[in-house]
């Protein structure tokens, strides 16, 4: 099984409508990162969380919520998707006294029409 | 605007060539990492520098750190099919206590057998 898992790995939904991608992961790191890519544009990121009660803000948080329910647990959220949100989003994780070195999910396709 | 530039976008060449990409960026770091992501895959570390190192190695992976010029490479020797990915830099920026890494726009390497 795979270290960290994001589903759904690919939805496509309609403006308007909430969506929201899950992230989970077993290597036991505190800090877990959302960003989104976009071709040309390289990878940004929405939100970070250090443990479940610091969640910061990214670069690109408007337009996303995130929730941190549990250490292993991290999901991203659109309220409202609107079609310039389409983007493929990557969950990751670091260790809090680790190398630095970020673990990615396989990734989840988002488009809104 | 994003921390991290690569150069060229774009690199073609034969198996068996080299084949170097570079990283600018603007503030202070702690360490820059590359990875590597496959077409529509999540990203996977290749290697760390950090900030007081000049030169690593990793197989056939040699990166150097020039943080007079704010600049970095990623040489990779012998270059195999299989090395055909898209390469990105990250930095650990010294405003988030180097706790948030920001990517870079990446480079794509198509390697032709």
């Amino acid at each position: 099984d795979a270290d960290v898992t994001q589903t759904p790995r690919n939805r496509i939904t309609k403006t308007g409508k909430r969506i929201m991608l899950e992230c989970s992961q077993t290597k036991g790191h505190d800090r877990m990162y959302w960003y989104r890519q976009d071709p040309g544009l390289g990878l940004r990121l929405i939100y970070y969380s250090f443990d479940v009660k610091d969640i910061n803000k990214g670069e690109i948080s408007d337009g996303y919520s995130v929730s941190r329910q549990a250490q292993a647990k991290f999901s991203l959220s659109l309220e409202s998707a609107i079609p310039n949100q389409t983007a493929l989003y990557f969950c990751a994780t670091r260790a809090g006294r680790g190398t630095g070195e970020l673990f990615f999910g396989e990734g989840s396709r988002l488009t809104v029409l | 605007s994003q921390q991290g530039e690569e150069d060229p976008q774009a690199l073609s060449i034969q198996e068996g060539e080299n084949a170097t990409m570079n990283c600018s960026y603007k503030t202070s770091i702690n360490n820059l990492q590359w990875y590597r992501q496959n077409s529509g895959r999540g990203l996977v570390h290749l290697i760390l520098i950090r900030s007081n190192e000049r030169e690593k190695h990793s197989g056939r992976l040699r990166v150097t750190l020039d943080t007079s010029k704010k600049s970095s490479s990623l040489l990779i020797t012998a270059s195999r099919a299989a090395d055909t990915a898209s390469y990105f830099c990250a930095t650990a920026l010294q405003n988030t206590g180097f706790q948030k890494l920001v990517f870079g726009t990446g480079t794509r390497l198509l390697v032709s057998p």
